[in-house]
């Protein structure tokens, strides 16, 4: 069965800081992967998505980047942390078949001050 | 442009009570139906889904019903308990590139036993 593990669960970091944020999935091949922001009382928002290794496309300008250097793995960055930053990162994947559905990772609530 | 209207929130009901959250949606065409379900602290989990008209989704006692005419997905139970309370999301597919799922904002379940 398929896994989607991120890492680390929680993180409070200052501001102008830097930010490394993983994600990996277990148990299928060439998934497509997304970046999504839940910020407080609010809904999902999409950062970012990747098809295949080295492709990340960007649904909204932000302080962040993605990078996709592996099959299963997908990682969320920024060079210098803002406080608007804050929020809760989820993960996602969805499998080649016509389903379509995404499967969340566990999150991470991340916490700039 | 696509979007996913959910009841506000919170809903508070007693134990054994009937649920109803409202799900509308505006899109192109008849895209695929989603309900998924956040515990506290944790990720998205997929509740339930409807792919084409008039499918009926069902899960751990939850059901909707893909109803094009009136384009909603509301979401029932007939007798909830307290372990259901947490924050329902409603989301579309939307076909394309990234075929990404709209959510709407979230409501929030809470059931007092």
């Amino acid at each position: 069965s398929q896994t989607i593990h991120q890492w680390p669960a929680t993180l409070v970091q200052p501001v102008g800081s830097p930010l490394s944020l993983e994600c990996t999935v277990e148990g299928t091949s060439n998934p497509n992967l997304y970046w999504y922001r839940q910020a407080a009382g609010r809904g999902l928002q999409l950062l970012f998505y990747s098809v295949g290794i080295g492709q990340i496309s960007s649904e909204v300008p932000q302080n962040l980047s993605a990078s996709r250097p592996q099959d299963r793995q997908f990682i969320l960055s920024s060079k210098k942390l803002l406080l608007s930053d804050s929020g809760f990162y989820l993960c996602a994947w969805r499998g080649q078949g016509v389903s379509y559905e995404q499967y969340f990772g566990p999150g991470t609530r991340l916490t700039v001050t | 442009g696509n979007s996913v209207t959910q009841m506000e929130g919170p809903v508070t009901l007693s134990e054994e009570a009937f649920l109803t959250i409202n799900c509308t949606y505006t899109a192109t065409g008849y895209p695929s139906l989603f309900w998924y379900v956040q515990y506290p602290g944790e990720g998205l989990q997929l509740l339930l889904k409807a792919t084409k008209a008039d499918d009926k989704g069902s899960n751990k006692g939850f059901e909707a019903t893909y109803r094009k005419e009136t384009t909603s997905f509301h979401l029932e139970k007939g007798s909830v308990q307290v372990s259901d309370s947490a924050v329902y999301f409603c989301a579309h597919l939307q076909r394309g590139a990234t075929n990404k799922l709209i959510f709407g904002t979230g409501t929030l379940l809470a059931v007092q036993p």
